[in-house]
């Protein structure tokens, strides 16, 4: 079946330093994968939209020069948060869509790296 | 018009209760609709999904109902089980547009 594995799961760094989460797809592949953050009590924002040999998109108030994305083959994608402050703080969802074609538009979902900044 | 509204926020039900979330959406290039329940500490999980082809989709005791005309579906939980307390998101996609719009989330709570 179709799996996303997500680490790290969990990461305190202080104010202002940065931290990378990566998304690995095993048994598709992720021919798109979107980041999602999940804030405290919210639901999920649209962080950026990556597809392969494709330009990255981000959505309005995420930039690439804070948020990193590389995506550089149908199984793997990584995201960095820079210069990380309290306002960054949630969970950080990989979303990997299976190009396969088997299984539609379905987003099978990293376990979620959650970034804590004190 | 990408928004997607849910409700209700919270929801509890008592045991073997049918439990009803309901979801609406104002763009009408969405032919994708998956519900997703999210355990406490834990990723969201997809739980079911239909397209506009059919109005119904049933998997086990769960089932959604879609209304295209009128842009809303919903996911019903039939013989609601404790086991089934989470936060349940609804969203929507287009064809070749891959990114996912999703609802606010219900937290539903079954008592024994």
């Amino acid at each position: 079946g179709a799996l996303v594995y997500q680490y790290p799961r969990r990461t305190i760094c202080k104010s202002g330093t940065s931290m990378r989460m990566e998304c690995q797809a095993v048994g598709f592949q992720a021919t798109s994968v979107a980041w999602y953050r999940q804030s405290p009590q919210k639901t999920f924002e649209l962080i950026a939209l990556s597809t392969v040999n494709s330009a990255i998109k981000y959505e309005q108030n995420f930039t690439q020069e804070k948020f990193p994305i590389s995506h550089p083959n149908l199984s793997f994608s990584s995201m960095t948060v820079l210069n990380a402050y309290l306002e960054d703080r949630g969970l950080y969802l990989c979303g990997a869509r299976d190009g396969g074609g088997n299984s539609g538009n379905t987003l099978y979902f990293g376990e979620g790296s959650r970034l804590i900044v004190v | 018009q990408q928004q997607v509204r849910q409700s209700p926020q919270s929801l509890t039900v008592w045991e073997g209760e049918t439990a009803i979330l309901n979801c609406s959406y104002e763009d009408s290039t969405f032919d994708y609709f998956p519900w997703y329940h999210q355990f406490p500490g834990e990723s969201p999980a997809l739980l079911i999904a239909i397209r506009p082809v059919s109005n119904k989709k049933e998997d086990g005791r769960f089932t959604i109902f879609f209304n295209k005309r009128e842009k809303k579906f919903s996911l019903h939980i039939a013989d609601s089980q404790p086991g089934d307390s989470a936060t349940y998101f609804c969203a929507a996609s287009g064809t070749g547009n891959y990114k996912y719009v999703f609802g606010a989330g219900t937290r539903l709570k079954v008592i024994a």
